[in-house]
């Protein structure tokens, strides 16, 4: 089946910069690339995907780009802000459903 | 519009009693998913609903889990026999189609097995 590697596992920034967060995923066959923030206590909440038909998209400050040659992918959040910091998770389609990385922690300073 | 739901919010029980939880999904989306979520980790996927029936229950750990969505919209996951390894939040995701459309999550039942 389909294994989704996600690193680093905590990343901490200061206001203002910008978060990058990677993805690897095994199955050549999968071909949707969602991104979820998870706050604490609640579900996750879709944030970006990304299919692929194409390498990047972009929506404000986040952006996701994919290589699919190389079967990996990444987020990108420009100016981040405390409401920014959450569990952000990368997930891709494996035989039937979605395979999730083990999340990354975003800790933005202000 | 409303979003996934899911009941109870947070639900303790012993060590083998049986539970249900229930997940009412987005109104007119056919596919249901549930899935399961330890602390530190990412949602596991346990079963996937298309209408009625469980197009994907490979992700079901062993024979005291099941679900069953009889009429085509709420669904309930049924524990028999608890452990205390069953622990975890469950999550429940809806999505218009297939497993290719865009899932929408609910915010979780959190089950504490003593």
């Amino acid at each position: 089946g389909e294994n989704v590697e996600q690193h680093p596992s905590t990343l901490s920034v200061q206001e203002g910069d910008s978060a990058v967060i990677k993805c690897t995923y095994s199955d050549s066959a999968s071909n949707y690339f969602p991104w979820y923030k998870q706050e604490l206590g609640k579900g996750p909440q879709l944030i970006i995907d990304i299919r692929s038909n194409v390498g990047e998209k972009k929506d404000q400050r986040i952006a996701v780009t994919l290589n699919k040659t190389a079967k990996h992918f990444s987020l990108h959040i420009t100016e981040t802000q405390p409401e920014d910091s959450a569990v952000y998770f990368c997930a891709a389609t494996g035989y039937s459903t979605l395979t999730f990385g083990k999340g990354t922690m975003l800790l933005v300073s202000p | 519009g409303a979003g996934v739901s899911q009941t109870p919010s947070n639900k303790v029980t012993e060590k083998g009693k049986y539970v249900e939880l229930r997940c009412d999904p987005i109104s007119g989306h056919t596919a249901l998913y549930w899935y399961r979520q330890s602390l530190g980790q990412g949602p596991e996927f346990l079963i996937y609903f298309q209408g009625t029936g469980a197009a994907d229950d490979s992700g079901l750990p062993n024979d005291r889990f099941f679900a069953v969505r009889p009429e085509g919209s709420v669904s309930t996951l049924k524990i028999q026999r608890t452990e205390r390894g069953d622990s975890a939040v469950y999550l429940c995701a809806s999505s218009s189609g297939g497993s290719f459309d865009t899932q929408y999550f609910g915010p979780g039942t959190r089950l504490t097995v003593l």
